[in-house]
């Protein structure tokens, strides 16, 4: 089946680690995001990638980067640069046209330590 | 900049009844879309439903409907016959069609609560 793999699920780090979360879609999309989700706040956006090789940045993408070397893939590492890492991470897909739905992966919560 | 605003963050229902959960949005854009999504406990984000802003039928996906006045920029979720798998977080959503990266803006969410 088609659909989006966020992996791990869970994650534990200590302070002053990088941390890399993946995404990998086969629903070949070529939109990706990266969203932050905290109690209270909703979903906000960290980084979004429209093609392979190009990635712009969203609203809070201070002490996150990200890759997309391939369409299928786009990994988010959470530098130690982020002050306030611990929270639920959302990876979505979109197809080309709008108005398409984003479709989300399952989540990964980082928690450090 | 676009922005939601959900002003309930918690709501209660009994089974079988109807509830509406608000949303309200801010835009000067004349062309849009806006989304309710569903995250039950599970945490997997599921689209309910979908209203094109150049449509004035208000959008419908069986027992959920929206009311959308786009005067007052309001996007308000009906469900109806609720069910004890609606309890979940609901947000709404608004995007700006810019072409294949368009972004999401997602209120703060309402949490559901349907008893029996």
């Amino acid at each position: 089946d088609g659909g989006i793999t966020q992996s791990p699920k869970y994650l534990f780090r200590k302070e002053g680690q990088n941390v890399t979360l993946s995404c990998e879609q086969n629903l070949n999309h070529d939109a990706m995001y990266w969203y932050r989700q905290d109690p209270g706040q909703g979903l906000r956006l960290i980084y979004y990638s429209q093609i392979v090789n190009d990635f712009q940045k969203g609203d809070i993408a201070e002490g996150y980067s990200v890759s997309r070397e391939k369409k299928e893939s786009f990994p988010l590492t959470v530098t130690s640069a982020q002050k306030n890492p611990t929270a639920f991470y959302l990876c979505a897909s979109k197809p080309y046209r709008d108005p398409g739905e984003l479709f989300f992966g399952e989540g990964s919560r980082l928690t450090v330590l | 900049a676009q922005t939601v605003t959900q002003s309930q963050p918690e709501m209660s229902v009994q089974e079988a009844e109807t509830v509406t959960l608000s949303c309200t949005y801010d835009t000067s854009e004349s062309n849009y879309y806006l989304f309710w999504y569903k995250q039950p406990p599970s945490r997997q984000m599921i689209l309910v439903i979908r209203q094109e802003a150049y449509k004035q039928q208000n959008a419908t996906e069986n027992r959920f409907s929206v009311n959308f006045q786009k005067a007052a920029k309001s996007f308000s979720l009906k469900i109806s016959d609720s069910q004890l798998g609606d309890t979940a977080m609901y947000f709404c959503a608004f995007m700006k069609p810019t072409g294949t990266a368009s972004k999401l803006t997602f209120g703060t969410g309402t949490r559901l609560q349907v008893t029996l």
